[in-house]
């Protein structure tokens, strides 16, 4: 079974430390991808990475930077985290090789600022 | 670059009602387009996904959509709703070729009642 797992449910940290999200995917896929949700707003894609090393910003990365030194392994950081990014968290990945194919989700990170 | 717009952010309907939950996408190459729904609490599942071929496809709990090229257009339909449909449902397109971005709409309310 496919399978994206995010380290925590649930995060409360506070303003101005350096937050770590972290995402593994079982699946050996190319491409990962970072979303925050939000009401109203959908799904807003903050980086993506089509390889290990490689990566993308996509709509919103500021104050935002990603890791993938493995291929299974796709980090966002925030380097000070700020009350706006209060927000759920997505990680999805995958594969390229066969280009039809679809992205599987993590459960999400619901993170708190305070 | 793509886009996709899901212009109602709610609908609501009674159980057995048939439902449309309009997507409207742009992009200047081919696409393929995804349907996931989002329970409470939960990350995203895939519905259905139109890839090529037969423009109407058929997904999971008796969804389907059809693609319609000249309207740039991928509407998702149920016959007969039921209570456990109520979730949120997003619209999704990726394009075919280059980095692959994955763009999700707003999303849509789908709230069934008694």
């Amino acid at each position: 079974d496919v399978k994206v797992t995010q380290s925590s449910r649930y995060l409360v940290k506070r303003t101005g430390e350096k937050v770590f999200l972290e995402c593994v995917q079982d699946m050996d896929h190319e491409n990962m991808f970072w979303y925050r949700q939000d009401p109203g707003l959908g799904l807003r894609l903050i980086y993506f990475s089509y390889d290990v090393k490689m990566k993308e910003k996509g709509d919103i990365p500021e104050g935002y930077s990603v890791s993938r030194e493995k291929k299974e392994r796709f980090s966002l950081i925030l380097e000070s985290a700020s009350t706006n990014q209060t927000s759920m968290y997505l990680c999805a990945s995958r594969a390229t090789v066969r280009r039809n194919t679809e992205a599987f989700f993590g459960q999400g990170t619901r993170l708190t600022v305070v | 670059a793509q886009s996709v717009t899901q212009l109602d952010s709610q609908v609501p309907v009674f159980e057995e009602a048939p439902v449309e939950l309009r997507c409207n996408y742009s992009s200047s190459v081919s696409v393929y387009l995804f349907w996931y729904v989002q329970y409470p609490n939960q990350g995203l599942q895939l519905l259905l996904k139109y890839l090529s071929g037969s423009t109407l496809v058929k997904g999971i709990n008796g969804f389907e959509a059809e693609f319609n090229k000249s309207q740039t257009s991928f509407h998702l339909r149920k016959p007969s709703v039921h209570i456990s449909d109520t979730a949120e449902y997003f619209c999704a397109v990726i394009t075919n070729t280059g980095f692959q971005k994955l763009v999700f709409g707003t999303g849509t309310r789908l709230l069934v009642s008694p």
